[in-house]
């Protein structure tokens, strides 16, 4: 759906450099998500936010940072990458607190 | 914390053919159960979903069937097709935000439909 997009679609980073990826929709929903797809672990979550400025861990929250000054961006920071964190990730989003989640199309990450 | 189990993680079926998938959760407070495809390279899409008050909902071939005295929930794609082959995820909630749980996935089934 391109109420929701993410940038950039694909990156290769070396160990310990940062690295941001970044997350828009356009739908207004109050909800977003960070999700990383791992063969074998289907996905899991790293980092939710409510709303504006309401953030909490999921899953897998090491090793990341989250942000959201505005309701339609929630960029997600790995502060010194490390090769366990190359995977694909994947925004989403949801206009409320139990229902469908909307995926952005994922951003793959090599870190070599 | 929620722990949702899917199997088989592989099916092959032939075209026109039935296609069963089946969960398994943890926690009796989940009350939300929704279905992803993901097709290859592409992000999950939400197929289908289910509340803990209905038993079971149609759309067209597909349909997902829950028991919450089991704490099993299944889909069922009828007359498959082959543009039906993807990896098909579950998934189980209480809600999220403040100190409720999240969406919890299970690690997907991969279904292949022959020609």
């Amino acid at each position: 759906d391109a109420g929701i997009t993410q940038s950039p679609r694909y990156k290769i980073t070396e160990t310990g450099r940062q690295v941001t990826l970044m997350c828009h929709q356009t739908w207004s929903h109050s909800y977003m998500f960070w999700y990383r797809q791992d063969l074998g672990h289907g996905l899991r979550l790293i980092y939710y936010s409510a709303a504006a400025d309401i953030t909490d861990k999921g899953e897998v929250p090491d090793g990341y940072v989250v942000s959201r000054s505005k309701t339609e961006n929630f960029p997600l920071t790995l502060e010194s990458a490390t090769r366990s964190q190359t995977s694909v990730y994947f925004c989403a989003s949801s206009a409320t607190n139990i229902g469908a989640q909307y995926f952005g199309p994922g951003t793959r990450l090599l870190v070599l | 914390g929620e722990n949702v189990e899917q199997h088989p993680s592989t099916l092959s079926v032939q075209e026109g053919d039935s296609a069963v998938i089946k969960c398994t959760y943890s926690d009796s407070a989940s009350n939300y159960f929704p279905w992803y495809k993901q097709e290859l390279g592409k992000r999950p899409q939400l197929i289908i979903d289910i509340r803990s008050n209905v038993g079971e909902k149609k759309d067209q071939r597909i349909a997902v069937t829950l028991n919450k005295t089991a704490k099993h929930f299944s889909l069922h794609i009828t007359e498959t097709q082959p543009e039906d082959s993807a990896v098909y995820f579950c998934a189980a909630s209480k809600g999220w935000g403040g100190s409720q749980g999240n969406l919890i996935f299970g690690k997907g089934t991969k279904l292949s439909v022959k020609p």
